[in-house]
């Protein structure tokens, strides 16, 4: 079973284009979730889906960033116009379940390393 | 709000020594507790984790943790390391749905 995808896996932009990161998550999955990591601190977590809802768009830095999941299964998370702070790694993970991550194991993809120049 | 420390960013170890990742967590409610690994080109992985029951919890490569209360952490050992286990190592607890992580420990194994 394919476990859960990301796509691309770098991306070089310059300040102020626009980037779209996909995300796949295993089948199934009803919880999808975005976390970032930037400049090799903490994992932090952007967003939650549950099918194509958005549970918890907490962490969501700004209005440069939307998220969306299309029918309930990939996800894509855009940044536009894309900053120089806003070059990290960006992992997508999924779980499933409707308890979200109480007790239920996520499974992470390999993340997008994004590049703003 | 919770919170998750992890004291040390990296730690060179030779192969074959013990280690200790240290990870400390400050949250006012109950937590589930995880370690995360990273290998260089892969993306995270869950080592083992805590839910309830027994404080001690182990992984199928080793690794064990011990939950402890009173002093709110949950660190990492492996008696005897190998090359393999090179990698980035997160702590993370969660609560409501969100899985907070700690800032990572780098773990070098030196021939």
């Amino acid at each position: 079973e394919a476990g859960v995808t990301q796509f691309p896996s770098h991306s070089v932009i310059e300040k102020g284009q626009t980037v779209t990161l996909r995300c796949d998550p295993i089948s199934g999955h009803d919880n999808l979730y975005w976390y970032r990591r930037v400049m090799g601190k903490e994992i932090k977590f952007l967003l939650h889906f549950v099918k194509e809802s958005k549970q918890d768009e907490s962490g969501m830095p700004n209005n440069r960033f939307l998220a969306e999941r299309t029918g309930g299964t990939y996800s894509t998370l855009k940044v536009q116009p894309a900053e120089l702070e806003d070059s990290g790694v960006y992992f997508c993970a999924s779980s499933q379940g409707g308890q979200g991550l109480w007790n239920t194991e996520a499974f992470f993809g390999q993340g997008t390393r994004l590049t703003v120049v | 709000a919770q919170s998750v420390t992890q004291l040390d960013s990296q730690v060179p170890v030779f192969e074959e020594a013990p280690v200790e990742l240290r990870c400390n967590y400050s949250s006012s409610v109950s937590v589930y507790l995880f370690w995360y690994v990273q290998y260089p080109n892969q993306g995270l992985q869950l080592l083992l984790k805590y839910l309830s029951g027994s404080t001690l919890v182990e992984s199928i490569n080793g690794f064990e943790a011990e939950f402890n209360k009173s002093q709110t952490s949950f660190h990492l050992r492996k008696p005897s390391v190998h090359i393999s286990d090179t990698a980035e190592y997160f702590c993370a607890v969660t609560f409501a749905r969100q899985l907070t992580f700690g800032s990572g420990t780098q773990l070098t194994v030196l021939p």
